[in-house]
């Protein structure tokens, strides 16, 4: 079967960094997406792996190893409105986006 | 508009009666996308468009139906509502080699 695992929560300080992870196996492999989503919002896109290697934007970054079935979302200089849920996604053989059951972050001051 | 609308934002609905969830985008994208979304668990897939036209069943697609009679719009029917259906559903739409999802606000429907 196809799966997506992350942790269900997490807590950071403001200010200061957090790593989020996520391993996956999945029938396929054609991008790794993170998405965030504030509570009773919808989730918003923040970023896209296919290959190898950190993707920088801003305060956060995204990581993949194909081989090893495995992404980190970093995020630095943490901001109170981090607070959310982050959600690790993987689009398998037919482009279907299979989806983790989210990190809770909880950022405190 | 800009993005995606759906419609209602939430419902309260007894259990046996028609429902009808509403999306439009206006970006023209040819992919959509319904989703529910439940506590503890992944956005699960229930049914998708790749183009106008043309439907496909996902994960979760029973008691649920959908059509595509044009590019904009991708309604959501339950044809007879059961209390397992409670969640939150989402539409999506994307586009391009990427292939990013674009989600509305979603609808909360409860099923009494």
């Amino acid at each position: 079967g196809q799966n997506i695992d992350q942790p269900t929560e997490m807590t950071a300080t403001e200010g200061a960094i957090v790593q989020i992870n996520c391993t996956y196996q999945t029938s396929g492999f054609n991008g790794l997406f993170w998405y965030q989503q504030h509570a009773g919002e919808a989730p918003t896109f923040l970023s896209y792996n296919v290959l190898d290697g950190l993707e920088e934007k801003g305060r956060f970054s995204s990581f993949l190893s194909r081989s090893k079935g495995y992404s980190y979302l970093l995020l630095k200089e943490l901001q109170m409105k981090d607070s959310a849920s982050y959600l690790c996604a993987v689009m398998d053989s037919n482009y279907q986006l299979i989806w983790g059951a989210g990190t809770k972050l909880i950022i405190k001051p | 508009i800009a993005g995606i609308t759906q419609a209602p934002t939430s419902q309260i609905l007894a259990a046996g009666r028609r429902m009808t969830l509403r999306c439009t985008q206006d970006m023209r994208h040819n992919a959509m996308y319904w989703y529910r979304q439940d506590l503890g668990l992944g956005l699960r897939l229930i049914h998708y468009s790749n183009t106008a036209g043309t439907t496909g069943k996902g994960e979760v697609p029973d008691g649920y139906s959908v059509s595509r009679a044009n590019t904009d719009d991708f309604p959501l029917t339950l044809a007879s509502a059961v209390p397992s259906q409670t969640s939150v559903y989402f539409c999506a739409s994307s586009a391009g080699q990427e292939n990013i999802q674009y989600f509305g606000a979603g609808t909360r429907l409860s099923v009494l």
